[in-house]
């Protein structure tokens, strides 16, 4: 268990329909960042937010945002789908800073678009 | 343009004997280089980290060389487990204050029995 969670673990919805993916991280990490990953893909980088701000933007469409609220939690909206945001959707969190730099993982959100 | 490439998308290997699996990478400024495993319908778990300032990180099984002039890194699992099972993503980080990882598109591990 790496501390981070996620909800839903599975989300179906048809095109057109907004959705809203939440994330915990790990107690005590500033940093959450999310990524996508397609069917046989590696995951790609989408956002990162740290305290409460944007901190790096990746390829994120513009139908999709996120924030990070004052308790840490973090939300990933994803509006106006289509049958190619079907993916699975980890989110991940580190410490504020230091050398190291691991992400530890949620168990991800399986959205599925009809 | 893939920064990070992992060419083998799969791999099987005899338990007990050694797994290499190999990752390359384009970009110089990469600083910090990680491999995660990821077994189906779950997360990707952090396996073990090397920085660009060392060239070896061993943690019990599983050893991490980075060879810079050939901009390659693998991870060496010795012995080799059922349980290692799973497919296996490198990822790199840039040498700046975001922590984001790019990672490679993984390899796929079958250890035998």
């Amino acid at each position: 268990d790496s501390g981070v969670t996620q909800t839903p673990k599975h989300l179906i919805t048809a095109t057109g329909q907004r959705v809203t993916l939440r994330c915990s991280p790990r107690s005590g990490d500033l940093s959450v960042y999310w990524y996508q990953q397609s069917l046989d893909q590696g995951l790609q980088f989408l956002i990162q937010y740290y305290n409460g701000e944007e901190r790096a933007k990746g390829n994120i469409l513009e139908r999709f945002s996120a924030q990070q609220f004052p308790d840490l939690h973090s939300e990933l909206n994803l509006s106006s789908l289509e049958l190619g945001d079907s993916a699975l959707y980890f989110c991940a969190s580190s410490a504020s800073s230091g050398l190291r730099k691991e992400q530890f993982f949620g168990p991800g959100t399986r959205l599925t678009v009809l | 343009d893939q920064q990070v490439k992992q060419n083998s998308p799969s791999l099987s290997v005899q338990e007990g004997r050694i797994s290499i699996l190999n990752c390359d990478y384009t970009n110089s400024m990469f600083d910090y280089f990680l491999w995660y495993k990821k077994y189906p319908a779950e997360g990707p778990t952090f396996l073990i980290s090397i920085s660009s300032i060392k060239d070896k990180n061993e943690d019990g099984r599983f050893t991490v060389f980075l060879n810079k002039s050939a901009k390659h890194l693998s991870l060496h699992i010795v012995p080799s487990q059922p349980g290692d099972s799973a497919v296996y993503f490198c990822a790199a980080s840039l040498s700046s204050n975001t922590g984001k990882l790019i990672f490679g598109q993984g390899t796929t591990l079958q250890v035998k029995p």
